[in-house]
């Protein structure tokens, strides 16, 4: 089946600095992917649709310049944590919905920031 | 925009029994209904689904129940065992999109 990979799958980072994560399809082209973030004990909440070739779509109190998002090609969405700070520290995880009809979604691993 | 409830937020059963978990959401639009298992530090697992064109969808020990008049889903899990314990998210998506809203989330616990 298919298979997204997100990497890393764990990082920390001091105060300030940046820090990115990747996600890739690896045996399907994916147009669109989405990034959700997921703090201790809560639900994931979705934090922005990548787009292939186009401008991230984020959803409502998600700072766009805060959490870039580049989409540059069919396999690969990147999520980049700008001037990161201990608030930031969570669960960020990918999804991609697969090529064929019938709305299957598949995750990526997910990623644990954090930042110190 | 969509938004999806879930109750309870925590439910113990004892191995046997059954649980329920129950979902609602906002946006008559949305077609899609799966529900996903989590365990700490994992991405969630997809454990069944509904489409909106069906009203009951069933899995060996894993039911779930769509009322689109309602706008509510149900997952229903029968003979539970141990290894059931998880937190479960159900989920909306919204219409001609692979948008998932999640719901809040429901911590079971199964007691042998």
């Amino acid at each position: 089946g298919a298979v997204v990979s997100q990497h890393p799958s764990r990082v920390i980072c001091k105060s300030g600095t940046s820090v990115k994560i990747e996600c890739r399809s690896l045996d399907f082209q994916a147009t669109t992917m989405f990034w959700y973030r997921q703090f201790p004990k809560k639900s994931l909440m979705l934090m922005a649709t990548s787009n292939e070739g186009s401008k991230a779509t984020y959803e409502q109190g998600v700072e766009k310049d805060k959490f870039l998002i580049n989409h540059a090609s069919l396999t690969l969405s990147t999520l980049t944590v700008t001037s990161a700070h201990p608030e930031d520290s969570s669960f960020y995880i990918c999804s991609a919905p697969g090529e064929s009809s019938g709305n299957t979604i598949y995750f990526g691993e997910g990623s644990w920031l954090t930042v110190v | 925009g969509e938004n999806v409830e879930q109750h309870p937020s925590t439910l113990s059963v004892q191995e046997g029994d059954s649980a329920v978990i129950k979902c609602t959401y906002s946006d008559s639009a949305s077609n899609y209904f799966p529900w996903y298992k989590q365990e700490l530090g994992k991405r969630p697992q997809l454990i069944i689904d509904i489409r909106s064109n069906v009203g009951e969808k069933k899995d060996q020990r894993i039911a779930v129940t769509l009322n689109k008049t309602a706008k509510h889903f149900s997952l229903h899990i029968t003979e539970t065992q141990p290894e059931d314990s998880a937190v479960y998210f159900c989920a909306a998506t919204l219409y001609n999109t692979d948008k998932l809203i999640f719901g809040t989330g429901t911590r079971l616990q199964v007691f042998p």
